[in-house]
């Protein structure tokens, strides 16, 4: 069974409009989420890192939500660019001891003109 | 910025061939790590280290070893590679257990 399920598995908007992307997740312990953004053929990039009960956090046009007790996140990508054409991974840390993380498979999001 | 180079960027092995995936950090982090992503699949831990000279199994390390020269330097080596081992390998490395992780561009690596 997915530990951590993302939806949808594939997004398709116009620049400037807004997007939701979801992340489920039945891992414990949840000691904190982080979305990352891979663009195709690069590394992932930390958007943003979530760690305590209701989290929300904004880094520019993104924001996120984390509810811990329903375990789940939500990624908000306001006013869409072109260049926010990527995979959006959702990624729970389930151990301080190793740093272990346990990876969605990710949302593939296309912003077209 | 956190710098993480993986070398090489793409490499076609034989099936029963030996693969060496290499990793540099500049960032003197303690924390590295190798993924292998499949394609429409999430990254899954083969190995990792915290410290110089010593690596730990991760959640597969099966058909795959790694090695840890220097605080720099992690490898990921495929002894006898095989079909099931095609996939993008991403090395990573961070500060401490708490902190993101910095992510490679990847090696894309292809067993025929």
């Amino acid at each position: 069974k997915t530990q951590v399920e993302q939806s949808p598995q594939s997004l398709v908007v116009r620049q400037g409009e807004n997007c939701v992307l979801q992340c489920n997740y039945s891992v414990t312990p949840d000691n904190h989420l982080r979305w990352f953004k891979q663009d195709t053929g690069k590394g992932l990039v930390s958007l943003t890192v979530l760690v305590h009960e209701n989290d929300k956090t904004s880094n520019g046009r993104y924001s996120a939500t984390l509810d811990k007790d329903a375990k789940h996140s939500t990624l908000h990508i306001t006013a869409t660019l072109l260049d926010d054409t990527a995979t959006y991974i959702c990624v729970v840390g389930v151990d301080t001891n190793t740093g272990k993380l346990t990876f969605g498979d990710g949302t593939v999001l296309t912003v077209k003109p | 910025e956190a710098a993480v180079t993986q070398s090489p960027r793409s490499k076609v092995a034989v099936t029963g061939g030996k693969v060496t995936l290499s990793c540099h950090q500049t960032n003197n982090h303690d924390y590295m790590y190798w993924y292998r992503q499949d394609t429409g699949h999430g990254l899954r831990l083969i190995h990792y280290s915290y410290v110089a000279d010593s690596t730990e199994k991760g959640d597969i390390p099966d058909g795959y070893k790694a090695s840890r020269p220097s605080q720099e330097n992690f490898s990921l080596i495929l002894e006898l590679a095989s079909l099931s081992q095609t996939a993008v390998y991403f090395c990573a490395s961070r500060p401490d257990r708490g902190e993101t992780l910095y992510f490679g561009s990847g090696t894309r690596l292809t067993v025929l």
